[in-house]
């Protein structure tokens, strides 16, 4: 089966400094896709970042950077100088490449300190 | 801004009665999925459609059914309604069915049930 797991229900970090948020997932599938989604008090569901399991080199997105571990099936969000705009819920989430289900992680609760 | 509409933003009702919940996706997205978030838990997948047909289901109950409508709005009918099924349910979009992007999410229909 396929799933999700984010092992780390909360985690806090001092404002400017750096977090890591971890994710791993159970396939048999070689071809697919990591998401991580951030999920801010407005409950809105917003793209962080996005790997496709073919590439080797690590997506980064400004501030935002993954640790892709394809044999390990290790996905984990690196978030550089925290700001407190970054508190919310993290989802990690995997999708199969030609497929339309999009299975997502339990969430990580980040909480950003003053 | 997702370009993805939910209404209503809130709900309240009572054990076995039905509701609907209606998302319009984003301009040109032909794709709609349907999630369920209960409280402190990862989004689980409903149902998919594409261009107004079912494409993918998931873990929906045989009391929940969609539709997908000529002007791609979509409709979630929830039926018989279990103190369970109180949950945040979230609507999403994407441009076509194979793509490697990303779902846009609308702000959620917060469902509770008493």
């Amino acid at each position: 089966a396929q799933t999700v797991t984010q092992s780390q229900p909360e985690m806090s970090v001092q404002e400017a400094e750096t977090v890591t948020l971890s994710c791993t997932y159970d396939t048999s599938e070689s071809d697919y896709y990591l998401f991580w989604y951030k999920q801010p008090p407005s409950r809105q569901m917003i793209l962080v970042i996005r790997q496709e399991a073919y590439k080797q080199q690590n997506a980064t997105e400004n501030r935002f950077s993954v640790n892709f571990q394809k044999a390990a099936k290790s996905f984990s969000l690196k978030i550089s100088d925290s700001q407190l705009g970054d508190a919310a819920m993290y989802f990690c989430a995997y999708r199969v490449s030609g497929t339309y289900k999009y299975i997502f992680g339990t969430g990580t609760r980040l909480k950003v300190l003053a | 801004d997702s370009g993805v509409t939910q209404t209503p933003k809130h709900l309240i009702t009572a054990t076995g009665q039905r509701v609907t919940l209606r998302c319009s996706p984003r301009s040109g997205d032909l794709s709609v999925y349907w999630y369920q978030q209960s409280l402190d838990q990862g989004l689980q997948f409903l149902i998919q459609y594409y261009n107004g047909e079912e494409r993918a289901k998931g873990n929906i109950l045989e009391r929940f059914s969609a539709q997908q409508f000529p002007d791609l709005h979509s409709e979630l009918n929830l039926s018989s309604l279990e103190l369970g099924d109180s949950a945040l349910y979230f609507c999403a979009s994407s441009v076509d069915r194979s793509n490697t992007g990303e779902l846009f999410f609308g702000e959620g229909s917060r469902l509770t049930v008493l």
